[in-house]
C-alpha cells in the first residue's frame, strides 16, 4: 500500500498568511494527487486533483505542486473560510489512501 | 443538479450488519465510480472500496475484506455498502463519493451527506 504522510498535523495562521502543507507518499507514482478541504460537519470538498488542478469553482488562491513523492498545498492568501482540515489522497492505485489530515487553525 | 443521497443513522449492536445507500441524482449513473470513505470520530478520513456501476466490479481495502460487500442497482442508481461482523471500532460516519470512470485522476467530486453508523451493545 502507499502511505502518504502529511506535515504538519496542525497549524495555526492568521487571516492573509500564506500557507503550504506538505504531503509525501511512500513510493513514487503518476500525478494522481488528490487534496481535499473539510469543515466541521461537512462532507469532505475537492480542491485540487492531479497534483495541481484546481477543481471548478474553487478559488485561485488554491495551488497544488509535486512530483514524484513529494507534494505541496498553497493557500495564498488566508480568509477567514480557509481554517478547516485539509486532506491529500493518492488515487493512483487500491487502497486510495488518505494522509492523516492537517488542522488549519485561527492564530 | 448532481447529488448523492445517503441512507438515515442506524445504530447496532456487535455482531450484527448494516446497509447503508447512497442514491445518484443528476448524472448518468453507470459512468463515475462510487468509493466508500468512513471517518471515526474525531479522527481522518479511511478509505473503504470502490465499487464500478457499469460493470459491478469491486475493489475493496484490505483490513475489510471478508466484511464489506458493495453492491449496485443500476433501475434506482443506487449503490449498496453492507458491513458485516460489526465492532465498537467501526463506529463512523460513512460516505459515498463520485469519481468519473472515463478519464482517470480527477478525483472525488462530489458526496454525500455521511450516515453515522453507532455500534453498540
Amino acid at each position: 500500500d502507499i502511505q502518504m504522510t502529511q506535515s504538519p498535523s496542525s497549524l495555526s495562521a492568521s487571516v492573509g498568511d500564506r500557507v503550504t502543507i506538505s504531503c509525501r507518499a511512500s513510493q513514487i507514482f503518476n500525478d494522481y494527487l488528490n487534496w481535499y478541504q473539510q469543515k466541521p460537519g461537512k462532507a469532505p470538498k475537492l480542491l485540487i486533483y492531479a497534483v495541481s488542478s484546481l477543481q471548478s469553482g474553487v478559488p485561485s488562491r488554491f495551488s497544488g505542486s509535486g512530483s514524484g513523492t513529494d507534494f505541496t498545498l498553497t493557500i495564498s492568501s488566508l480568509q477567514p473560510e480557509d481554517f478547516a482540515t485539509y486532506y491529500c489522497q493518492q488515487s493512483y492505485t487500491s487502497p486510495h489512501t488518505f494522509g492523516q489530515g492537517t488542522k488549519l487553525e485561527i492564530k | 443538479q448532481v447529488q448523492l443521497v445517503q441512507s438515515g443513522a442506524e445504530v447496532k449492536k456487535p455482531g450484527a450488519s448494516v446497509k447503508v445507500s447512497c442514491k445518484a441524482y443528476g448524472y448518468t449513473f453507470t459512468t463515475y465510480y462510487i468509493h466508500w470513505v468512513r471517518q471515526a470520530p474525531g479522527q481522518g478520513l479511511e478509505w473503504m472500496g470502490i465499487i464500478n456501476p457499469s460493470r459491478s466490479s469491486t475493489t475493496y481495502a484490505e483490513k475489510l475484506q471478508g466484511r464489506v460487500t458493495m453492491t449496485r442497482d443500476t433501475s434506482t442508481s443506487t449503490v449498496y455498502m453492507e458491513l458485516n461482523s460489526l465492532r465498537s471500532e467501526d463506529t463512523a460516519l460513512y460516505y459515498c463519493a463520485r469519481e468519473p470512470i472515463a478519464v482517470a485522476g480527477l478525483g472525488m467530486d462530489h458526496w454525500g451527506q455521511g450516515t453515522l453508523v453507532t455500534v453498540s451493545s
